[in-house]
């Protein structure tokens, strides 16, 4: 099992649409989750951070966190051909694992006119 | 500088041949992280420093790695025979207090031919 699991995609949706993203983790320890957006060609930037369970929104962004089933989602309300991108989901480590963080594979959104 | 700052971007080399890559992160962040991403792939760990000390070194692949960070500011990666597989872009990240809030350099893009 891998660490940090994003459903493979590539997603699409039309332009307004809500676009959602999942994410699983298997460190039952991990204390920090963090969305980052990544455009062909150039580096991750963090676009969300959350630690603890429930809801955090962030403008047309909404991170949800429930660390019993160890599901990390982020939503894109209204979502715009800019925010066609790659999306990494981040995990820090607990315990021993602390400082270090993994990121998924990405899910790559395409946001149609 | 204002981000962190990685050389070279484009990195040519020969099998067999040593490398190394260097990375002068944000000023006065403690934290430095180097990860390597293969096409299509998300970024994988390899190393994380707080101040001078290598904080998790496990996610170096084989004793061919290895990375210092001598005064705690900028890093060099190191790789001694060079190999195809070796072929990612390396990306070298910081950040203040290693919070998980990761700034990226825009990497080394690393061929082994």
């Amino acid at each position: 099992q891998k660490e940090v699991e994003q459903n493979s995609g590539p997603l699409s949706v039309p332009e307004g649409a809500i676009a959602s993203l999942n994410c699983t983790y298997s460190d039952r320890g991990s204390q920090s989750f963090f969305w980052y957006r990544q455009y062909s060609g150039k580096s991750p930037e963090l676009i969300m951070s959350i630690y603890s369970n429930g809801d955090k929104e962030d403008g047309r962004f909404t991170a949800q966190l429930n660390k019993a089933s160890q599901y990390v989602s982020l939503l894109i309300r209204d979502s715009q051909p800019s925010d066609s991108a790659t999306y990494l989901c981040a995990v820090k480590g607990g315990g021993t694992s602390y400082g270090k963080l993994t990121f998924g594979q990405g899910t790559i959104l395409t946001v149609h006119p | 500088g204002a981000g962190v700052s990685q050389t070279p971007s484009n990195k040519v080399t020969e099998k067999g041949k040593y490398v190394e890559l260097r990375c002068d992160p944000i000023s006065g962040h403690t934290a430095l992280y180097w990860y390597r991403q293969s096409l299509g792939q998300g970024p994988e760990f390899l190393i994380y420093f707080q101040g001078t000390g290598a904080a998790d070194d496990s996610g170096l692949p084989n004793d061919r790695f290895f990375a210092v960070r001598p005064e705690g500011s900028v890093s060099t990666l190191k790789i001694q025979r060079t190999e195809r597989g070796d072929s990612a872009v390396y990306l070298c990240a910081s950040s203040s207090g290693g919070a998980g809030e990761l700034f990226f350099g825009e990497g080394s893009r690393l061929t082994v031919l």
